[in-house]
């Protein structure tokens, strides 16, 4: 079956990298996203990365996957306290409806 | 201009009453679905729904049920409310074929008391 893991939470200060992961179960995912959530407001789509990339860069987001592993990581460059929110990996499979399937969340603090 | 609107924002609502949550899209995306999301902001797929095929996470009781009167509208329809329904509902879309994920709505927060 379809599992998506990340850690719960992290801390860092501004300026810093932050490093957020997610471990999938589904060897025949074909892309795995990253989605942001502000409090109060609904997900937004951050990045994406194709099942035969190893790393994707966009600015200050840099995607690494590890698919011998299933392991996705989110690194986020000179974190600032607008980065503070609720950063989901998700993962779409062959499945039908082209459904994703999101891990639990991983809640960034960046402290000025 | 909003992209998914979601309607209402907010829904306090007592046990056992039915209610709806209105979706509506202007991206002419082909699916739509329906998430909920739980106090400790898990997300699980309830629906996913376009002009072809419904498919429905076998774990949604049978009081939730979607709705379309059009490619552009998925509702979502809750009979007998219970307690444990409270959460926060998102709408998304996607066009058929996605690569690029979901457009999300801002979500309905619902409180059943």
């Amino acid at each position: 079956g379809e599992d998506v893991e990340q850690s719960l939470f992290l801390s860092v200060r501004e300026g810093d990298s932050s490093v957020i992961n997610c471990t999938y179960t589904d060897s025949s995912s074909t892309y795995l996203y990253w989605y942001k959530q502000e409090p109060g407001a609904g997900l937004q789509l951050l990045t994406y990365i194709f099942s035969n990339m190893d790393m994707k860069q966009d600015q200050r987001l840099t995607v690494l996957l590890n698919k011998k592993d299933k392991h996705l990581s989110l690194r986020i460059a000179d974190t600032q306290t607008g980065d503070s929110a609720i950063y989901f990996c998700a993962e779409r499979t062959g499945n039908a409806g082209n459904m994703l399937t999101f891990g639990g969340g991983t809640r960034l603090m960046v402290k000025p | 201009d909003t992209a998914v609107s979601q309607t209402p924002k907010y829904l306090v609502t007592q046990m056992g009453n039915d209610k709806s949550i209105k979706c509506e899209q202007n991206l002419g995306h082909d699916t739509m679905y329906w998430y909920k999301q739980d106090s400790k902001k898990f997300l699980k797929i309830m629906f996913s729904y376009n002009n072809k095929e419904l498919i429905i996470n076998e774990t949604v009781p049978n009081r939730f049920s979607p709705k379309s009167p059009d490619k552009a509208h998925l509702n979502l329809h809750i009979n007998s409310l219970e307690l444990g329904d409270s959460a926060v509902y998102f709408c998304a879309s996607s066009r058929e074929g996605v690569v690029y994920g979901y457009t999300f709505g801002s979500g309905t927060r619902l409180t059943v008391v």
